[in-house]
């Protein structure tokens, strides 16, 4: 299965704290998307990495990307109990697919 | 805003009966696609078209149909739904990635549906 894997399954932190999900993929890829979805909504795209690209920053989120060892790591600082919500990554391996990771469920407590 | 709306947000159906779940968009983006989300999983693409193409997934069951009948707008009709079809069925839309498929995708709501 082309499916990503995530690490962890759930985080529990208090507000302030940084949160660093990871995401391990198997075939190669033409970019990484994570994307945030609350519960009971649709997934919210938060960023995309190409396969040439090292690290990647919007706002409070960094995004890294390792090819050789076909992983990715999404960092939040300075957590707010706003950012509670599911996780994905998603790997573009070409076309218009995505194929979604497993996810991390992130609890921000107040 | 330009956006991607799934109709009805809830849907409890029958077991075998028919239903339809419906989107639609305002980002006039050529690719729509259709996922089913179980609970706590991966969101599982089951379809999508580019512009009228359709495509389907290996492993998608053939219960499951797609109409598109123009750009706004797109349906998925379950034929005869079971009970493991309970699930949030997802809608979303991007520009055309091209090759490299380089685009977000943008996500409605979903519509949880429900069998009886």
């Amino acid at each position: 299965s082309q499916q990503g894997e995530e690490d962890p399954q759930a985080l529990s932190i208090q507000e302030g704290e940084n949160a660093t999900m990871n995401c391990s993929y198997k075939t190669s890829i033409n970019n990484l998307q994570w994307y945030r979805q609350n519960s009971g909504r649709g997934l919210v795209h938060l960023i995309l990495i190409r396969s040439n690209e090292r690290e990647k920053h919007s706002g409070r989120l960094r995004v890294t990307l390792d090819t050789s060892k076909k992983s990715s790591s999404l960092l939040i600082t300075a957590s707010r109990a706003a950012d509670t919500a599911s996780y994905f990554c998603a790997m573009n391996t070409g076309f218009q697919k995505l194929v979604f990771g497993t996810g991390t469920r992130l609890l921000v407590s107040p | 805003d330009a956006m991607v709306i799934q109709n009805p947000r809830y849907q409890v159906t029958q077991f075998g009966k028919p239903v339809t779940l419906s989107c639609s968009q305002t980002l006039n983006h050529n690719v729509m696609y259709w996922y089913q989300q179980k609970s706590s999983q991966a969101p599982k693409l089951l379809f999508h078209y580019y512009d009228k193409d359709f495509n389907n997934e290996a492993d998608t069951p053939d219960n499951f149909q797609s109409r598109r009948p123009n750009t706004s707008f797109c349906f998925l009709d379950i034929r005869s739904p079971g009970l493991g079809d309970a699930a949030m069925y997802l809608c979303a839309t991007s520009r055309d990635p091209g090759r490299v498929g380089n685009q977000p995708q943008h996500f409605g709501d979903g519509t949880r549906l429900s069998i009886l």
